[in-house]
C-alpha cells in the first residue's frame, strides 16, 4: 500500500543549529503535503500546507522564517527548523494526500530534541 | 486550528469490554476520519465516514456520524490489550487540498 517515509526518525541538535526533516511519498504522487507538530500527550497541530512548486501556506502563529518548507517535487517535502531552540523540541509528523483521491497518509514522525 | 473535541480524554477498560469514544466538530465537513496513534509513533488510518453516511463498520470498529449534532463516535468491540493507544478524529472541511484537522484525542488503555 501507499507509504509515506519520514526521515530522520529522531534527531538531537544543539541550540542555534538547523535541522532538516524529509517527507517522501514512496509510491504515489502528492501534490500536497501537510506538516504537524505534536507535544507530549497532546493532539496534532497543523503547522503548514506544502504545495508542490509553490510557497507553503502557514497556519496562524507559525513562523515561516523559522520553519522553512520546501516541496520541490511531487514526492518530497522538507521541513527545516532554523536556529533551533529547546522549545522547538517536539514530534513532527508529515502527511501526504494521494493525488488520486481523498486518502491522506502519515509518516512515522520525527522526534526533535534541541539541547 | 483544532476542529473538535473528543471525549473522554482518557478511558481505561478491561480486555474484552467495548470502548466508545466520541468526537464533536464545529464546521461543516466533507468527511470524518478516525486515526490511531501508538505512543511516540505516526498515525494509522482506521476508517473514513463521508458526510452523507450515518454508520460504517470495519472489523471490530463501528463509526457513527450525526451531522445534525456535528458529532461522531468510534466503538471498538471486544477490546484487546493491543488496542491501547490514542485515538483521534479528524475532519476535512471541504474537498480539494484542505488538510485534516484533528481533535484532542482519547487515550485508551486496555488492561489485560
Amino acid at each position: 500500500g501507499a507509504v509515506v517515509s519520514q526521515h530522520p526518525s529522531w534527531v538531537i541538535c544543539k541550540s542555534g543549529t538547523s535541522v532538516k526533516i524529509e517527507c517522501r511519498s514512496l509510491d504515489f504522487q502528492a501534490t500536497t503535503m501537510f506538516w504537524y507538530r505534536q507535544f507530549p500527550k497532546q493532539s496534532l497541530m497543523l503547522m503548514a500546507t506544502s504545495n508542490e512548486g509553490s510557497k507553503a501556506t502557514y497556519e496562524q502563529g507559525v513562523e515561516k522564517d523559522k520553519f522553512l518548507i520546501n516541496h520541490a517535487s511531487l514526492t518530497l517535502s522538507t521541513l527545516t527548523v532554523t536556529s533551533a531552540h529547546p522549545e522547538d523540541s517536539s514530534f513532527y509528523i508529515c502527511s501526504a494526500r494521494d493525488h488520486r483521491g481523498n486518502t491522506i497518509y502519515f509518516g512515522e514522525g520525527s522526534w526533535l530534541t534541541v539541547v | 486550528s483544532q476542529q473538535g473535541e473528543e471525549d473522554p480524554q482518557a478511558l481505561s477498560i478491561q480486555e474484552g469490554e467495548n470502548a466508545t469514544m466520541n468526537c464533536s466538530y464545529k464546521t461543516s465537513i466533507n468527511n470524518l476520519q478516525w486515526y490511531r496513534q501508538n505512543s511516540g509513533r505516526g498515525l494509522v488510518h482506521l476508517i473514513l465516514i463521508r458526510s452523507n453516511e450515518r454508520e460504517k463498520h470495519s472489523g471490530r470498529l463501528r463509526v457513527t456520524l450525526d451531522t445534525s449534532k456535528k458529532s461522531s463516535s468510534l466503538l471498538i468491540t471486544a477490546s484487546r490489550a493491543a488496542d491501547t493507544a490514542s485515538y483521534f478524529c479528524a475532519t476535512v472541511r471541504n474537498s480539494g487540498n484542505t488538510p485534516l484537522v484533528f481533535g484532542k484525542g482519547t487515550r485508551l488503555s486496555v488492561i489485560a
